[in-house]
């Protein structure tokens, strides 16, 4: 059984930074892309950032680009999520997400986790 | 503000059957980018119910069903039930973004 096991949220003032973590199990995590996925409170669902299976390919959302660090750790089946000068807008619940191949940007979503609320606010 | 348009809400009573757009343009549907579908119940994970336009992953029944045609797509649900209750997204990629891009959401009721 696939399992996405998030963790790291929690509440931050502006400027502030965060580091989220996600335990993947269930397949084989250096065979697909993984990415996160963010829903702020009363939006919809936002795409943030994908990493390839390699990790040799990483890509963002232009409004997170030079601020989040996307990256993943092989030996320990876990992809992070390094958020540094974080805003009020970047409040939300961040899921982390498997995609159906290695790249990650353009096949769908197959496995999702139950998500870490962020907070940013003073 | 999501460049894949959907309606925000529609509704339909038990048995009958729903549809659900998602209008894109050149640069992403139009292109010959896939699109997929999931089913969201705000504060559980996101569920795919079709993947590459028309695919359905194992498990997701066949009430539920994707389509494409030139910059839009739809997903049809049919013999409604109490149970699909949600925010249903479309999502795929962006070239001129050279983003991943999801749907405005739409959110599904049955009356």
């Amino acid at each position: 059984e696939v399992q996405l096991l998030e963790s790291g949220g929690g509440f931050v003032q502006p400027g502030g930074s965060l580091r989220l973590s996600c335990v993947a199990s269930g397949f084989t995590f250096s065979s697909y892309a993984v990415s996160w996925v963010r829903q702020s409170p009363g939006k919809g669902l936002e795409w943030v950032s994908s990493i390839s299976a390699s990790g040799g390919a990483t890509f963002y959302v232009d409004s997170v680009k030079g601020r989040f660090t996307i990256s993943r750790d092989k030996s320990r089946n876990t992809l992070h999520l390094q958020m540094n000068s974080l805003r009020a807008e970047d409040t939300a619940l961040y899921y982390c997400a498997k995609f159906r191949d290695k790249m990650g940007l353009t096949t769908a979503i197959d496995f999702w986790g139950q998500g870490t609320l962020v907070t940013v606010s003073s | 503000q999501s460049v894949l348009t959907q309606p925000p809400s529609v509704s339909g009573a038990p048995g009958q059957r729903v549809t659900i757009s998602c209008t894109g343009n050149n640069s992403n549907i139009g292109a010959g980018f896939d699109v997929h579908w999931y089913q969201h119940i705000p504060g559980t994970a996101p569920k795919l119910l079709v993947y590459g336009n028309s695919n359905r992953p194992s498990g997701v029944p066949d009430r539920f069903s994707g389509s494409k045609s030139g910059t839009s797509a739809s997903l049809a649900i049919t013999g409604l039930q109490a149970d699909d209750e949600a925010d249903y997204y479309c999502h795929s990629y962006d070239k001129t973004l050279t983003s991943s891009v999801f749907g405005s959401g739409t959110k599904v009721t049955v009356v």
